[in-house]
């Protein structure tokens, strides 16, 4: 098993519903847990962390986390044609890197 | 600085030669990060640094690659010999500790040709 998985995509949505984008991690990904926001030909920017069970709201973005099902979610409420980019997740290690998955691209249609 | 900054933007080689990337951090930052990232894959972990101390360089592909971070700011991977597999995009990335997010520069392309 990868450490840290996501469907690739591409996920599409209509503007103004909510887009959901999932990841599944391994046992040697446990400490802290981020969502990236990367546009084409850019830098992954930082939009949510998570540390602990539940959800986290910021804005139109919520993540989640359940470490009994190793599971971390980021919803997007209201999606924006902005929004179209690839969203990527990563779990922090005991050793303190990062660990990215591949990326799940979002496209929001208007 | 106010941001990650890596030069050069661009860089072609030929095969065989060296090449230094430069990684310049966010100013105060403990945490620097080496990532390469193939088109249409997430970044993929390199090394990284706290101050000036090699953490971990277990992402490093083979003995060509090496990085260094001699007084703690900034860093600079050197890749030896270079082969056309070694094209991709390197990313820096730096945090205000170990366990933070990270901010990443824009990236150096290497193409190897």
């Amino acid at each position: 098993q990868k450490e840290v998985e996501q469907n690739s995509g591409p996920l599409s949505v209509p503007e103004g519903a909510i887009a959901s984008l999932n990841c599944t991690y391994s046992d040697r990904v446990s400490q802290s847990f981020f969502w990236y926001r990367q546009y084409s030909g850019k830098s992954p920017e930082l939009i949510m962390s998570i540390y602990s069970n539940g959800d986290k709201e910021d804005g139109r973005f919520t993540a989640q986390l359940n470490k009994a099902s190793q599971y971390v979610s980021l919803l997007i409420r209201d999606s924006q044609p902005s929004d179209s980019a690839t969203y990527l997740c990563a779990g922090g290690n005991q050793g303190g890197k990062l660990i990215f998955g591949q990326g799940t691209e979002l496209s929001v249609k208007p | 600085g106010a941001g990650v900054s890596q030069s050069p933007r661009y860089k072609v080689t030929k095969r065989g030669q060296d090449v230094a990337l430069r990684c310049d951090p966010i100013s105060g930052h403990v945490s620097l990060y080496w990532y390469r990232q193939a088109l249409g894959q997430g970044p993929e972990f390199l090394t990284y640094f706290n101050y000036e101390a090699q953490q971990d360089k277990s992402g490093l592909p083979n003995d060509r690659f090496s990085a260094e971070r001699p007084e703690g700011s900034i860093s600079t991977l050197t890749i030896q010999r270079t082969e056309q597999r070694d094209s991709a995009m390197y990313r820096c990335a730096s945090s205000p500790g170990q366990g933070d997010g990270y901010t990443f520069g824009s990236g150096t392309r290497l193409t190897v040709v």
